[in-house]
Order: structure tokens, then C-alpha cells, then sequence
């Protein structure tokens, strides 16, 4: 059985693009959360998506959008990237309220 | 607010002795926490967590958090530290807040340096 899997690995964008990236929840599970971590950092919660939904939003600026699919896959959006949004995105998913797995990342570097 | 503190930003220790890791959380309510661990260019792995019942919980690896209320801390904790244990640690609380999720809040993490 799989884990999260998350795609790409790496990414390097130049101020101004618009990014996406991609994650696959592990088998059975059906919530999806992004965080974002900043070199140094704990992980900062995005959002949350269940059932296709957002459930929760974190403090994060509405150029960061998502999505979730019915095979509960999901995508990160940034748009008009700036250089602090420079980190380690994480995508972790769970069962319906319980404890989060995460995937490996994807490192995000904007010029 | 919610939140969790990890007093030290790193921890070192020779291989065979114990170690801890401290945190300390703040938050309304019966609190749900948990231990991740994050080696270099990794995501996280999930080490251990509490919900409820008995305060000393046992995890991933070896690895044991104690609970205690009156301090409100969840210190993590191994009776004979490895060298492949070096690593970046995190505490984190579910915070109740916002409607029904399972939001993580994370500390700022402790770097674990074993030493052989």
C-alpha cells in the first residue's frame, strides 16, 4: 500500500508565475490538508478538503487555492508567486478526523 | 489560542543514554497531541500520539511521550539513544477550533544531534 505520494519532487519558479502542485492521499483515505513549511519552521496549516470541499483555511492569502477530486487526490494552486512562498510543501491525509499522514514534500524555490 | 512550545531548538546526546525532548502546549479543552519526526529532505512520520488514558504513551522506534496535565507537557522521551535517531522533532496539537477538522498545530521543532 502506497503512502501520500506527492508531485514534483523539486520546483523553481521565478516571481510572478503560478505553480501547481499535486498530492495522492494514502488508500482509504478521504481528508486532504497542505502545509507549508518555511526553512526553520514547523509546517503552518493551508487549508483542509473533504469531500471535494474546503473545511478549513489557515492564514494563508486567497492566491493560494486548492482542489480535491472524487478519487480524493488534490492540487495546491499558488499564483503570483512571491519569493517567501520559498518552502516545503507538505500534503498530509487522514481518515475522517484522525491523525495525519504526511507525504514527503515538495520544494517549492522561487527566483 | 492554541498552540504548542518547544523550548529548545536543539538536543544533543550521546548514543546509549536517554533522551527527552520537551513540549509544552497551551489550548482549551481535553487536548489531542501528537510527535512527528522529519529527517533531512523528508516529510513527516507520525511517532506517537495521546488522546486520552493512560499519560505515558508509546510509539514508533522506541519512542515514549509522557503526559502530564498539571504542566501541561508532553515531553518525548527514549531510555538509550541511537545515532539514527538524529533528526528534526516536532509536537503538535489538534486544534479545536474552526469547526470539525484535525488542523495541526506544529512547534517551531528540536534538532536532535546523537553523538556516536
Amino acid at each position: 500500500d502506497a503512502g501520500v505520494t506527492q508531485s514534483p519532487t523539486h520546483l523553481i519558479k521565478t516571481r510572478g508565475q503560478q505553480v501547481t502542485l499535486r498530492c495522492s492521499p494514502k488508500s482509504g483515505h478521504d481528508t486532504v490538508s497542505w502545509y507549508q513549511q518555511a526553512l526553520g519552521q514547523g509546517p503552518q496549516f493551508i487549508f483542509q478538503y473533504y469531500e471535494e470541499e474546503e473545511r478549513q483555511r489557515g492564514n494563508f492569502p486567497d492566491r493560494f487555492s486548492g482542489h480535491q477530486y472524487p478519487n480524493y487526490s488534490s492540487e495546491l494552486n499558488v499564483n503570483a508567486l512571491l519569493l517567501g512562498d520559498s518552502a516545503l510543501y507538505l500534503c498530509a491525509s487522514s481518515p475522517t478526523y484522525n491523525e495525519q499522514f504526511f507525504g514527503p514534500g515538495t520544494r517549492l524555490t522561487v527566483l | 489560542a492554541q498552540s504548542v512550545a518547544q523550548p529548545e531548538d536543539q538536543v544533543n546526546v550521546a548514543e546509549g543514554n536517554p533522551l527527552t525532548v520537551k513540549c509544552t502546549y497551551s489550548v482549551s479543552g481535553n487536548p489531542y497531541l501528537f510527535w512527528y519526526v522529519q529527517y533531512p529532505n523528508r516529510g513527516l512520520q507520525f511517532l506517537l500520539k495521546y488522546i486520552t488514558g493512560d499519560n505515558l504513551v508509546k510509539g514508533s522506534y522506541g519512542f515514549e511521550a509522557e503526559f502530564n496535565k498539571s504542566q501541561t507537557s508532553f515531553h518525548l522521551k527514549k531510555p538509550s539513544a541511537l545515532v539514527s535517531d538524529s533528526a528534526l522533532y516536532f509536537c503538535a496539537v489538534r486544534d479545536t477550533y474552526g469547526g470539525a477538522t484535525n488542523k495541526l498545530i506544529f512547534g517551531t521543532g528540536t534538532l536532535l544531534a546523537v553523538q556516536p
